[in-house]
């Protein structure tokens, strides 16, 4: 069965640096998304992207976030300059049409 | 608002026991909701989506719009059920982002 998988399992950079998380989603799917988990809390949806543009954004995926679709294969969400809070597990997750998502096993992001 | 809300943070049964994991809603228009199951250290798994009213593993849930309800049960507890569990809506058009409970975790004591 096809799955969305995502690169790096996990990853620990300092405060200040940049982050890429990828995401190769299954490959007919249209939709993108990414979600963010902070340990202990619940699952929070960050952006989702369709016809290579961001469709829906929530309040946390602020100018420090962008999204893009560079090569028509990987999805990738970069962080610009981390902060301590973005400490969280990151989920990628695509669909094809209409509403189930699939997830990948995620990002964990360590911000030291 | 929209808002999911799964009021158990932990849930303990015995093996064999019924479970049922409670899920209530707030949404304006008709959502559809969905279960996800996360293992120890693993993906967010699709177990259920309330159109498709099929049973996965033994699990079922009925959309009571009514009372705004998506419970999910499941008469038998096995101890391999133990894991989180998470209560989603999501819209019926647009991006169909997700909007998550903050999750049961169900251990199943042998």
């Amino acid at each position: 069965e096809p799955e969305v998988t995502q690169t790096p399992s996990h990853q620990v950079t300092q405060m200040g640096q940049e982050v890429i998380l990828r995401c190769v989603p299954i490959s007919n799917h249209l939709y993108f998304y990414w979600y963010r988990q902070i340990l202990g809390q619940k699952v929070e949806f960050l952006v989702s992207f369709y016809n290579n543009e961001i469709s829906e954004k929530s309040e946390i995926f602020d100018d420090q976030f962008s999204v893009e679709r560079p090569d028509g294969s990987n999805f990738t969400l970069k962080i610009r300059s981390t902060k301590l809070e973005d400490s969280a597990m990151y989920f990628c997750a695509t669909s094809q049409v209409g509403n189930t998502i699939y997830f990948g096993e995620g990002s964990w992001l360590t911000v030291v | 608002a929209q808002r999911v809300t799964q009021p158990e943070k932990l849930l303990s049964v015995f093996k064999g026991a019924p479970v049922e994991l409670k899920c209530n809603y707030s949404y304006s228009g008709s959502p559809e909701l969905f279960w996800y199951v996360q293992y120890s250290r693993q993906r967010l798994q699709l177990l259920l989506r309330h159109i498709s009213r099929e049973s996965i593993k033994g699990f079922t849930a009925d959309l009571n719009k009514g009372e705004t309800s998506f419970h999910l049960k499941k008469p038998f507890a096995q101890e391999e059920d133990s894991a989180m569990y998470y209560c989603a809506l999501s819209g019926t058009s647009g991006t169909y982002k997700y909007i998550f409970g903050t999750g049961t975790r169900l251990k199943v004591l042998a």
